[in-house]
């Protein structure tokens, strides 16, 4: 059974950093894209981040690139969202999402989800 | 501002044919196929099409999409209550190297 949990969650202040670990179980971790995807309170969902099979190439969505880079670690299984100069607008509920296949595929499996608050 | 247009509301009676459309451009779903997402209350969303029409395992066949041109479309025959969700349209956008998701609509079954 695929299963993805996210940790990292919390309340930090304005321009602090977080990191969001995703940790994945139930598939050949090495084989599939990685996806992070939020959604704001009430909001509809926004894509994050992805990073392809072999960790060679990311993508960002231009509302975080140069402020969060996403990472995978294969002997962890673990995909991470490290969130640096942290706004208020990236309050949201981050999701971690596995591909069906390469990068342009669907997302399959959702994890339950992290929430970030960021505030002062 | 959300890349992708969807309607945010859409409502049915139990038993009949809702359709929730997406509109986008040439750089997304002109170019690439469509996804559809349902996400329930206080869940994680859920793929609920892929490629245009393909139905993942276990998804009833209930549940349609089309795409023409710029534009998809999600139907749901048959609406039972079960069905009151959030459905967000994807795609992949190449001029952005990117996703991108319509704001989603909110489906109430009167």
């Amino acid at each position: 059974e695929v299963q993805l949990v996210e940790s990292g969650g919390g309340l930090v202040q304005p321009g602090g950093s977080l990191r969001l670990s995703c940790a994945a179980s139930g598939f050949t971790f090495s084989s599939y894209a990685m996806n992070w995807v939020r959604q704001a309170p009430g909001k509809g969902l926004e894509w994050v981040s992805g990073i392809n099979a072999d960790g060679s190439v990311t993508y960002y969505a231009d509302s975080v690139k140069g402020r969060f880079t996403v990472s995978r670690d294969y002997s962890k299984n673990t995909l991470f969202l490290q969130m640096n100069s942290l706004r208020a607008e990236d309050t949201a509920v981050y999701y971690c999402a596995k591909t069906r296949q390469y990068t342009g595929s669907p997302f399959d499996y959702w994890g339950q989800g992290a929430l970030v608050t960021v505030s002062s | 501002q959300s890349v992708l247009t969807q309607p945010p509301s859409a409502s049915g009676t139990p038993g009949q044919r809702v359709t929730i459309s997406c509109s986008g451009s040439s750089s997304n779903i002109g170019s690439d196929t469509v996804n559809w997402y349902q996400q329930l209350p206080g869940t994680a969303p859920k793929l609920l099409i892929y490629n245009n029409n393909q139905r993942p395992s276990g998804v009833p066949d209930r549940f349609s999409g089309s795409r023409s041109g710029t534009s998809a479309s999600l139907a749901i025959t048959g609406l039972q209550s079960e069905d009151e969700a959030d459905y967000y349209c994807a795609a992949w956008c190449d001029s952005l190297r990117g996703w991108v998701f319509g704001g989603g609509t909110k489906l109430t079954v009167l």
